[in-house]
């Protein structure tokens, strides 16, 4: 009964390079969704997925940020020539069905971008 | 814009002082409200959902009910342990849930 998992933990990145943040989903679950959360702040939605297909990414960036949920394999977030504004905390969700199912989340990845 | 409030930002309680925290939403034709629980360096736990005014969960001392325009989470008799972040969290569309900021509990011993 493993729950969401999320890989790394934490991430510390300098300025320019590429972070990826791996998430496997619940069992049975075929929907991802991520979160981005800064310090002192709510949950923010960036992107919807199923598998192979992105339903919504309308809260991600369009630069630099890029998602994906193969066939085989977790899904990733990628960032790319990170900055400092994007330490945070990100974490995964993931769901049996639709949105409005309950979503159950990992224990995120904390990026630091020195 | 559709908006998901949370009240008040921090809270603080004696052991066994009940309490209630606030979520009001302004999201039209509401689709579920979600209660989450935080704690300090991990991610939500699901607690609660509800679905139609009027609506009651409970779980050991936690109680969820919900109106037409906001939900309320009552804390009966606090532990420490329930210190914690609470969530709430309504769909905003198709494929996105609104988090409020949080309600910061801290429950002294």
């Amino acid at each position: 009964n493993a729950g969401v998992m999320q890989n790394p933990r934490h991430l510390v990145r300098r300025r320019g390079q590429e972070a990826r943040l791996r998430c496997s989903p619940m069992k049975g679950h075929s929907h991802v969704y991520w979160y981005r959360q800064l310090p002192e702040e709510g949950l923010k939605f960036m992107v919807y997925l199923q598998k192979e297909n992105i339903i919504d990414e309308s809260g991600m960036p369009k630069e630099r940020f890029s998602a994906e949920f193969p066939k085989e394999g977790p899904s990733i977030l990628r960032i790319q020539q990170v900055v400092r504004g994007d330490s945070a905390a990100y974490f995964c969700a993931s769901s049996r069905t639709a949105v409005r199912d309950e979503q159950f989340f990992g224990p995120g990845t904390r990026l630091t971008v020195l | 814009e559709d908006q998901v409030t949370q009240s008040p930002e921090a809270l603080r309680l004696q052991e066994g002082e009940s309490s209630s925290l606030n979520c009001s939403y302004t999201v039209s034709g509401l689709r579920g409200l979600f209660w989450y629980r935080q704690d300090p360096g991990k991610g939500p736990e699901f607690l609660f959902t509800l679905y139609s005014a009027g609506e009651e969960k409970e779980k050991e001392r936690l109680k969820a009910t919900l109106t037409k325009k906001e939900s309320f989470l009552h804390i009966t008799a606090p532990k420490p342990e329930d210190s914690a972040t609470y969530l709430c969290a309504v769909p905003y569309n198709n494929n996105d849930m609104r988090f409020g900021a949080g309600t910061r509990l801290t429950v002294k011993p």
